[in-house]
Parts: C-alpha cells; sequence; structure tokens
C-alpha cells in the first residue's frame, strides 16, 4: 500500500474563497505530482516538483499554485475558487527513474458552488 | 499531439472471460516505461504493470499481461478470467523526460470496462 495521503477527501465550497489541498508522502520522494481529472476523463499534469524549492507548471494551464518547502509535503491552494475549479485532483509522487511507476494519493474530489 | 491513443470508451466482458484494451503511444524516446493503472468508482489510482521499453518480454502480473509490440508502439493491456471486481476505468500511462529533468507520466483517455455476471 501506497504511503502518500491527500486531504480532504471531499470540499464544497463557495466561490472566492481560498482553499489547499494537502498532500503528504512518506516515502522519500524527490518527484512529486498534481493531476487534475474531470469525471470520467484523462488525467491532466497541472504541477510538478522535481525536489525541495523547485516546482514547475504542467502540461494543463492551472490557476493554482503549489509549494515544496519539505520533501514531503507538496500542498496546492486556490486563492479564490470558482465553479470552473470543480473536478477531482490527484497528488503521486514517484522515484527518479523512468521504469518506476508513480504512486497515487486517493484523491481530492473539489465542488465549488 | 496526443501521445497515449485509448481507442475504446468503453468495453463489456462477461465475467470469466478474457479482454483485451488497446493502448498505443507515441515516442521519439528509446528509453521508457509504460503502465497500466486500474480507477475504480472511488477514485484512486491503482498501479497495475510494468514495460519498459527494453525489456524483452511481455510483462505478467497475476492476471494482467502486458501484450508489447514496440514496432507498433502499442501496449494492450490483457485481463484473464474477468471478475466483477474489475469494472472500473482502466488508463495506459507512459513515463518520459520532463523539460526540466526527471520523468513525467503522461496518460490516455482511459477505457471503462464493465464486467457482466
Amino acid at each position: 500500500e501506497a504511503d502518500i495521503y491527500q486531504t480532504p477527501r471531499y470540499l464544497v465550497i463557495g466561490t472566492g474563497k481560498k482553499i489547499t489541498l494537502e498532500c503528504s508522502q512518506t516515502m522519500g520522494h524527490d518527484k512529486m505530482y498534481w493531476y487534475q481529472q474531470d469525471p470520467g476523463m484523462e488525467l491532466h499534469l497541472i504541477h510538478y516538483s522535481y525536489g525541495v524549492n523547485s516546482t514547475e507548471k504542467g502540461d494543463l494551464s492551472s490557476e493554482s499554485t503549489v509549494s515544496r518547502i519539505r520533501t514531503e509535503h507538496f500542498p496546492l491552494t486556490l486563492e479564490s475558487a470558482r465553479p470552473s475549479h470543480t473536478s477531482q485532483y490527484l497528488c503521486a509522487s514517484s522515484e527518479t527513474s523512468v521504469n518506476t511507476e508513480a504512486f497515487f494519493g486517493q484523491g481530492t474530489r473539489l465542488t465549488v458552488v | 499531439a496526443q501521445k497515449i491513443t485509448q481507442t475504446q470508451p468503453g468495453m463489456f466482458v462477461q465475467e470469466k472471460e478474457a479482454v483485451t484494451l488497446d493502448c498505443t503511444y507515441d515516442t521519439s524516446d528509446p528509453s521508457y516505461g509504460l503502465f497500466w493503472y486500474k480507477q475504480p468508482s472511488s477514485g484512486e489510482m491503482i498501479f497495475l504493470i510494468y514495460q519498459g521499453s527494453y525489456d524483452q518480454q511481455n510483462a505478467t502480473e497475476g492476471r494482467y499481461s502486458l501484450n508489447f509490440q514496440k514496432a507498433r508502439k502499442s501496449a494492450n493491456l490483457v485481463i484473464s478470467a474477468s471478475q466483477l471486481g474489475d469494472s472500473a476505468m482502466y488508463f495506459c500511462a507512459m513515463r518520459e523526460p520532463f523539460n526540466t529533468g526527471g520523468f513525467k507520466t503522461i496518460f490516455g483517455a482511459g477505457t471503462r470496462l464493465f464486467v457482466k455476471a
């Protein structure tokens, strides 16, 4: 069982609120990722970190921001939530190799009303 | 350009029968990894099987096997003896180099598998 955790699992919040989705892993992985997934659709990479104090934008543009102050922690923040941000957000981590799988958290289902 | 293509949005299979989920990929890197993940309705992503680009043999993990045809750039997942619990979304994925170093995993659109009793 993978040691990567996301909180909260479900979040319903009003438009304009600031929210932070938490992601933590205990595997010591340098690489961490945030994916956005609409129901029944593919995953899109929105943020990537290859180590402490290093973050990059992913393939899909996102209004969210991330930080990586500690290896094990990779939170995602939305400064002002909008209904268009309603989606599932999946956090993942991996070792630095082409032949290792990414381990995923259970996801956060965000609904902005 | 689509790098991972899954052409079957939905598939039905009878319980206890085998089913093949298609996946084709596009890359110019000689070194890459191919993965299949299962996503039940609860939403988590479950790793199933891995195939490296230099692996000579097809990967197998229990009831899962990967039909890897490198020249055709295909990596189809075969599930033998389907079970009701196999009903889920299945994603084909590929690890490729990230432009600033390291690797990222990109995903296909997924195939929803329905297992009938």
